[in-house]
């Protein structure tokens, strides 16, 4: 168990429909970090929040969007959803802002979103 | 472009064998590069981390290795488990400070049968 908890596990749900993931980081880490995993593809990197600020962004995709709260944890929001959205959506959390050896990021379960 | 690959995409081995698994990157400039295990519908999970002056790191039945002169790192897995069928991931990131980057590769799905 990494520490970081992912709500929820798995959603279904159908084309043009918003949907929202959750995400509570590790204690004390106040790094977050939003992942898409889809079959063929390898972890995307989307977005990453520090502190409650943004401070980069990957490739994520305009209908999409993600915020971090005062209490550390956070939400992607996901909207007008695709076939092509149906993936494996991974939050990581940090201690600080950079991946070095003593920054590691530690990932949650994932939430299976499936888009009918 | 910064890009990392991983070989063999998969691979199949028998219980109790060895094997090992390549990564090769153009990420530029280097700072550190991580190899993950990802079991299959669960988050990845840290094996290593290697730094620039490393060239061999171990942990338990994994060690990795690094030559930053050729770009290269390999994963070597001794007396495989079929706990060890997994997906193992590279990941690069280059040494732009506060403007970090991580690169990841796609991976390479092991299977280890009895």
């Amino acid at each position: 168990d990494s520490g970081v908890t992912q709500t929820p596990k798995h959603l279904i749900t159908a084309t043009g429909q918003r949907v929202t993931l959750r995400c509570s980081p590790r204690s004390g880490d106040l790094s977050v970090y939003w992942y898409q995993q889809s079959l063929d593809q390898g972890l995307q990197f989307l977005i990453q929040y520090y502190n409650g600020e943004e401070r980069a962004k990957g490739n994520i995709l305009e209908r999409f969007s993600a915020q971090q709260f005062p209490d550390l944890h956070s939400e992607l929001n996901l909207s007008s959803l695709e076939l092509g959205d149906s993936a494996l959506y991974f939050c990581a959390s940090s201690v600080g802002l950079a991946g070095g050896p003593y920054n590691e990021q530690f990932f949650g379960p994932g939430t299976r979103l499936t888009v009918l | 472009k910064n890009q990392v690959e991983q070989s063999p995409q998969s691979l199949i081995i028998l219980e109790g064998k060895n094997c090992t698994l390549q990564c090769n990157y153009t990420v530029s400039p280097f700072s550190n590069l991580r190899w993950y295990k990802q079991d299959t519908g669960r988050g990845p999970v840290s094996l290593t981390i290697m730094t620039f002056s490393e060239n061999t790191k171990s942990n338990g039945r994994y060690t990795a290795t690094l030559d930053a002169d050729t770009k290269q790192s390999s994963l070597h897995i001794t007396a495989s488990q079929l706990s060890d069928s997994a997906s193992y991931i590279c990941v690069v990131r280059n040494s732009g400070g506060s403007n970090y980057k991580l690169t990841f590769g796609k991976g390479t799905l092991l299977t280890v049968n009895p």
